[in-house]
């Protein structure tokens, strides 16, 4: 079983739409989460921290539900710009992390 | 502000060739790391340094070898290079938990 588990997608949207997807994780251990955008044949760049209480961050809306193992992101009001891939991001508390293989987002005019 | 460079961008390489992927930063962080990514799977972790003169193995250093020549500098070394290892490599270095800094990749071909 892969550490951490992504829907492929893609997730095909229009302009204004909202976009939800969900990741999981198998160890319980866990600490801290993360997601990560990518764009296509670019490197991975940090999108938010999740946390918690869940957060914000403009348009973006991370959650974390501990108690299923998964975590959450939800993109309000797509842009064209946001089509990207979004990695999910787990580690234990060290600096090695793990990766999902990530969701395509693909925002259409 | 370069960050974490990479070279080369590009490689193909014939079976049993060699090579040295070079990585630096330029950001005083600690921690350096190389990942390779296939498609349909997540960045995988090979190498990784914590620190100036230690590394460790990651989750499949099979095949590699690593260097962490300085705080700035870590090299991956393909000894024999196998068609398995066709991937697109990233370097990449933090100094805090989660907040990597990548290179922008190198897109290896072996033949």
């Amino acid at each position: 079983r892969k550490e951490v588990e992504q829907d492929p997608g893609p997730f095909n949207v229009p302009e204004g739409a909202t976009v939800a997807f969900n990741c999981t994780y198998s160890n319980s251990a866990s600490q801290s989460f993360f997601w990560y955008r990518q764009d296509c044949r670019k490197e991975p760049k940090l999108l938010m921290s999740v946390y918690s209480s869940g957060n914000e961050d403009g348009r973006f809306t991370a959650q974390l539900n501990r108690a299923s193992q998964y975590i959450s992101l939800l993109i309000r009001d797509s842009k064209l710009s946001d089509s990207a891939t979004y990695l999910c991001v787990v580690t234990f508390n060290d600096y090695k992390l793990s990766f999902g293989a990530g969701t395509t987002v693909t925002v259409r005019a | 502000n370069a960050g974490v460079t990479q070279t080369p961008k590009f490689q193909v390489l014939k079976t049993g060739q060699s090579m040295t992927l070079q990585c630096a930063q330029d950001m005083n962080h600690n921690s350096m790391y190389w990942y390779r990514q296939d498609p349909g799977m997540g960045l995988r972790l090979i190498y990784y340094s914590a620190s100036e003169g230690t590394t460790d193995k990651g989750e499949v250093p099979n095949g590699y070898n690593v260097s962490r020549l300085n705080k700035r500098e870590f090299s991956l070394r393909l000894e024999s290079a196998a068609p398995s290892q066709t991937s697109v490599y990233f370097c990449a270095s933090s100094e805090s938990i989660g907040g990597y800094t990548f290179g922008s990749g190198t897109r290896l071909t072996v033949v």
